[in-house]
């Protein structure tokens, strides 16, 4: 069984664009989970989406936005990027939200100049 | 607000020795605490998930308990090997329904030297 993936793997933005992120999860899982990991705050939750809905959200501002379409996958967007942003993404999938185990891709490692 | 610390941050020991990482958290209402380890760059690779009704759960040379009660999990690793060279992160699941999320600790580097 293929596992989670995530294109791109590296993306260089400047300041002020916009990027794009894609994650297909694994065949079967519903939900999606989104986290930003940098050096200095660790891995920080961003969102989950289940069924096509957002379920829960975290503490970003609303520059980051994601969805998910009616095969799973997910997409996340960043608007007006900052330096800040410059991160590890990671998504991970999971059968259900709920107390199943999450199962990470690889990441997106994106730098903002 | 669940708060997850692992210590320490860093463990160099020797190849063949047996090894506990800790991890505490703040708030003992618990879905589950899951174990990661994370390469350079890479992404996660779960290594052991237990749920809140559970003591301890066990693959291979791993062993992961949690006492919900005292806030706390150990991940034993036994006859460490270099390959075992990593990032350990544990997490929890928390929050009221329709609102869990997964908080992350800070991580403990090891590594073996062989």
């Amino acid at each position: 069984k293929a596992g989670v993936t995530q294109t791109p793997r590296y993306l260089i933005k400047t300041r002020g664009q916009q990027v794009t992120l894609s994650c297909s999860p694994i065949s079967g899982h519903r939900s999606v989970s989104w986290y930003q990991q940098t050096p200095g705050q660790g891995l920080q939750f961003l969102f989950e989406y289940f069924s096509e809905t957002q379920r829960n959200k975290g503490n970003f501002p609303g520059r980051f936005s994601g969805r998910q379409f009616s095969n799973s996958r997910s997409e996340m967007n960043v608007s007006t990027l900052e330096l800040g942003d410059s991160a590890l993404y990671l998504c991970a999938s999971s059968t259900t939200p709920f107390t199943y185990e999450q199962y990470f891709g690889p990441g997106t490692r994106l730098t903002v100049t | 607000k669940q708060e997850v610390t692992q210590i320490p941050a860093a463990l160099s020991v020797p190849e063949g020795e047996n090894l506990v990482l800790n991890c505490s958290f703040t708030d003992s209402a618990i879905y589950n605490l899951q174990w990661f380890r994370q390469d350079p760059g890479k992404g996660l690779t779960s290594l052991l998930l237990i749920q809140s009704s559970q003591r301890e759960q066990t693959s291979g040379r791993l062993n992961a308990s949690l006492d919900k009660s005292s806030g706390r999990s150990t991940l034993y690793i036994a006859a460490s090997q270099p390959g075992d060279s990593a990032t350990y992160l544990c997490a929890v699941k928390s929050g009221n329904f329709g609102n869990e999320k997964l908080t992350f600790g800070t991580g403990t580097r090891l590594t073996i030297i062989p």
